[in-house]
């Protein structure tokens, strides 16, 4: 009964490298999400998935990639690690449609130094 | 720019008073309206949706949706020092057949014993 599994939980980087996070959820939906969310600035859209195979730009996409490797997983991308992405990442999916909710993983911590 | 709008607070109400949460939603065309829980430090959890204009009931919460003026609100009923939390506000706006979940910045509720 696992939903949806972020990992890791934390992470320190350096500025200038690079990390994955993963994202995994066993519901069986079509769309998922990144989030980031900042103290004030509630959450934010990063990038979307409807479905395996597509993605697309939420409000904050510079300096993240993503991969929808299949319908189970979105993984988030970040190439160049810099201070400013020091943030909550929190993953989430939904079912196909517009009554769907989204359901959340337990977020990632990531501090960039 | 579809914009969600929420009053970032705090509130703070006495134990056993209602709290009345608002949202107003800038894109007329907006589907679906989803109230989540966020505890500190924690990820949100959903606690309401609702989709046709109205009230709509589960225990202690009400939420009540009025399209034609863009407002979204949640009551929360006989308010309990564990309701204490930041409530979100968000809106499924639809592009085409995808459906894209955008979120207000959050209300810090605060209840006191």
């Amino acid at each position: 009964n696992a939903g949806v599994t972020q990992t890791p939980k934390f992470q320190v980087l350096k500025t200038g490298q690079s990390m994955t996070l993963q994202c995994a959820q066993d519901m069986n939906h079509n769309s998922m999400y990144w989030y980031r969310q900042d103290p004030g600035m509630g959450l934010r859209l990063i990038y979307y998935s409807a479905s395996e195979g597509t993605t697309d730009k939420g409000e904050v996409p510079n300096g993240y990639n993503v991969s929808r490797l299949n319908k189970r997983e979105f993984s988030l991308r970040l190439e160049s690690a810099a201070p400013s992405q020091t943030s909550v990442y929190f993953c989430a999916s939904s079912g196909q449609g517009r009554y769907t909710e989204a359901f959340f993983g337990q977020g990632t911590r990531l501090t960039v130094v | 720019q579809k914009e969600v709008e929420q009053n970032s607070g705090p509130l703070s109400v006495p134990e056993g008073a209602i709290a009345s949460l608002n949202c107003t939603y800038s894109d007329r065309v907006s589907q679906s309206f989803f109230w989540y829980r966020q505890y500190s430090g924690k990820s949100p959890e959903l606690i309401m949706s609702i989709y046709s204009n109205g009230d709509k009931e589960d225990g202690r919460f009400t939420a009540q949706l009025n399209k034609a003026s863009q407002y979204v609100s949640l009551l929360i009923r006989d308010s309990q020092p564990s309701d204490s939390a930041t409530y979100l506000c968000a809106v499924t706006n639809s592009g085409g057949s995808n459906y894209k979940l955008t979120f207000g910045k959050g209300t810090l509720l605060t209840v006191n014993p």
